[in-house]
Order: structure tokens, then C-alpha cells, then sequence
């Protein structure tokens, strides 16, 4: 069965440092992988999407992949309590189809 | 970027009767539709593909008379939870792919169903 991995947290970080947060995915034929933020009671908003090996950078987030140890992170630099959320990592399937991880809590305090 | 609406939001409901989930895309055709479902503290997990003008496509272990899935036209597509139970309470979701990158979703905002 295909699998998307996280540590559900909840992972602490004060505000201005920079939160860490990982998945790993189980099926090697993933293609896309993509960083969903969700707050509570709503639906998920689309933060970075990755293809290729190596880091993407949008602002104070970059993703890095690493498709050998079928690896994807995501980096949050300055956090802000306004980050504080749930962070989904999705690994791209068969038809347009994503499998999400459990999500990891994040929370920045002031 | 494109928009999905999904309604209702919030429902409520007795054990035993049908809700009816609708999930529109405002500014674009959407030929495919996800829906998801989503407990608390947990991942999202696809239930179904809905197919525009054919039959909807179910993930293992989703009963598809439980959860009758319609796509009527190219904008909207519905989920109806029939004879509800307390067990269905949960956050569902809808989502269409970008037809540019058909991997990345645009979401609908969720509907909670609390079934009594």
C-alpha cells in the first residue's frame, strides 16, 4: 500500500526560527509531492509543490527533495505564530489522485 | 486561482437520514472531481473520483451505495451520505485538479457533518 509518513508533532518552534518539518513516501513511482497548509476546521491550501530533485525556494519557504531516500521536506524560515497550523506533505499517484500523510502540527510561539 | 465552492458548510443531522454535499467550480470546467474525507487529528483520505458523465470511481472499503456520488455537468458535483450515522461524522472535502497540472488541487472549503 501506498504511504505518506509524518511525524503528527506537535512541533514547537519559537517565532523567528526556522521550522523543520519532514515526510517520507513509500511508493518510488511518485513524481510530484506537494506542502498543503491546513488550520483548523478548514480545508487545505496548496504551499509548495516539487518535481525535480533539490530545493525550491518561494519566499520564507523552500521544499527539498530527495528522491533517492524518497524524502521531501519543508523549510519555514522567520516563523510567525500566523504559521501555526497543520502541514500536510501529499506524494502525487495514478490519475491526478494524491495520498497525504497524517499532517504535523506546527506551532510558533511568540 | 480557480475556485471551488462547496456547501454546505456545516450540517447537522439525525441518525438515519440523507445529506447532500454539493461542490462547484466557479470559474473553470472540472471533468474530474475528488472527494475526500478527513477525522479529526487525521489525514485526508480519498473516498472517490467523480467522473463527469459516467460513474464515480471508489477507493477500497468506501461503500458506493452509502456515499452516492452524482457529476452531472462539467461544475458540480455531489455527495450524498444516505442513511446517516453518528460513525459518518466527519470533515468532507471536495477538490477538482488544475487542468494545467492536473496533480495540483484546488479545495472546496469543507462541509462538517455531525450526524446525532
Amino acid at each position: 500500500q501506498k504511504e505518506v509518513e509524518q511525524n503528527s508533532g506537535p512541533l514547537s518552534v519559537p517565532e523567528g526560527a526556522i521550522a523543520s518539518l519532514n515526510c517520507t513516501y513509500s511508493d518510488r513511482g511518485s513524481q510530484s509531492f506537494f506542502w498543503y497548509r491546513q488550520y483548523s476546521g478548514k480545508s487545505p491550501e496548496l504551499i509548495m509543490f516539487i518535481y525535480s530533485n533539490g530545493d525550491k525556494e518561494d519566499g520564507r519557504f523552500t521544499a527539498q527533495l530527495n528522491k533517492a531516500s524518497q524524502y521531501v521536506s519543508l523549510l519555514i524560515r522567520d516563523s510567525q505564530p500566523s504559521d501555526s497550523a497543520t502541514y500536510l506533505c501529499a506524494a502525487g499517484g495514478e490519475g491526478g489522485k494524491l495520498i497525504f500523510g497524517q499532517g504535523t502540527e506546527l506551532s510558533v510561539k511568540p | 486561482g480557480a475556485v471551488v465552492s462547496q456547501h454546505p458548510s456545516r450540517v447537522i443531522c439525525k441518525s438515519g437520514t440523507s445529506v447532500k454535499i454539493e461542490c462547484r467550480s466557479l470559474d473553470f470546467q472540472a471533468t474530474t472531481m475528488f472527494w475526500y474525507r478527513q477525522f479529526p487529528k487525521q489525514s485526508l483520505m480519498l473516498m472517490a473520483t467523480s467522473n463527469e458523465g459516467s460513474k464515480a470511481t471508489y477507493e477500497q472499503g468506501v461503500e458506493k451505495d452509502k456515499f452516492l456520488i452524482n457529476h452531472a455537468s462539467l461544475t458540480l458535483s455531489t455527495l450524498t451520505v444516505t442513511s446517516a450515522h453518528p460513525e459518518d461524522s466527519s470533515f468532507y472535502i471536495c477538490s477538482a485538479p488544475d487542468r494545467q497540472a492536473n496533480e495540483k488541487l484546488f479545495f472546496g472549503s469543507g462541509t462538517q457533518l455531525s450526524v446525532l
